[in-house]
């Protein structure tokens, strides 16, 4: 597509419940990140995926969280047992990978993100 | 460990004149400096970056950002602000032996008619 898709683009849902976040990636990107922006916050980085190689999962925050991408494409970010400080926006973003030129290379492209509540 | 910093909650400028936006960094290998901009309800977009050469980088909307080595900053600038500036300023860096990106903790921009 022409941009980072993701959904849904709300969800609220009841504590203690899992949910699903979805990211589709600008077609030809292989890096590809999960943030979370909590209410009036920074970025907080969780995970990102490059290629084939093993993911860097070194800012998820605890074991409900966790991240796949299947095919190297469309990437999945799954909260079990969602507590309330999990409600923030989360924000899928991709890039070109290694070797694509200082011109065009690197430069990280946001989706709109979703915004998950906990009740 | 790669780290940005962005001293500032919030900047207020009156409309016509110039603004800075602070951001310094600390990273192991050369950087690559960002900055991204986000306005109310909606996602990050990209203004600049630094990767490599000048280090006078010009970017969207009139804003640059001058790379300065010695003092690990990559600051913010515009000559004239409007009021559609108005908006959450992130400054991000990669090192560049890898991918994993780290965001500031961003800064609000007021700018006044």
């Amino acid at each position: 597509g022409a941009g980072v898709s993701q959904s849904p683009s709300n969800k609220v849902t009841e504590k203690g419940k899992d949910v699903e976040l979805r990211c589709d990636p600008i077609s030809g990107h292989t890096a590809l990140y999960w943030y979370r922006q909590s209410l009036g916050q920074g970025l907080e980085f969780l995970i990102y995926f490059q290629g084939n190689s093993a993911p860097d999962k070194s800012g998820l925050p605890s074991d409900r969280f966790s991240a796949e991408r299947t095919g190297g494409s469309v990437s999945t970010l799954t909260i079990q047992r969602t507590q309330q400080e999990d409600s923030a926006v989360y924000l899928c973003a991709s890039s070109l990978g290694p070797g694509t030129g200082e011109s065009s290379g690197n430069t990280i492209y946001f989706g709109e993100g979703s915004w998950l509540t906990v009740v | 460990a790669q780290s940005v910093a962005q001293p500032e909650d919030q900047v207020n400028v009156a409309e016509g004149n110039p603004l800075t936006v602070k951001c310094t960094y600390s990273v192991s290998g050369n950087p690559y400096l960002f900055w991204y901009v986000q306005y109310p309800n909606r996602g990050l977009q990209f203004l600049l970056k630094y990767i490599t050469g000048d280090n006078l980088v010009k970017g969207s909307y009139g804003f640059e950002a001058e790379f300065n080595k010695s003092q690990t900053s990559f600051h913010l600038k515009k000559p004239s602000a409007l009021v559609s500036d108005s908006a959450l300023y992130f400054c991000a860096v990669r090192d560049g032996r890898g991918f994993k990106t780290i965001f500031g903790a961003g800064t609000r921009l007021f700018v006044k008619a």
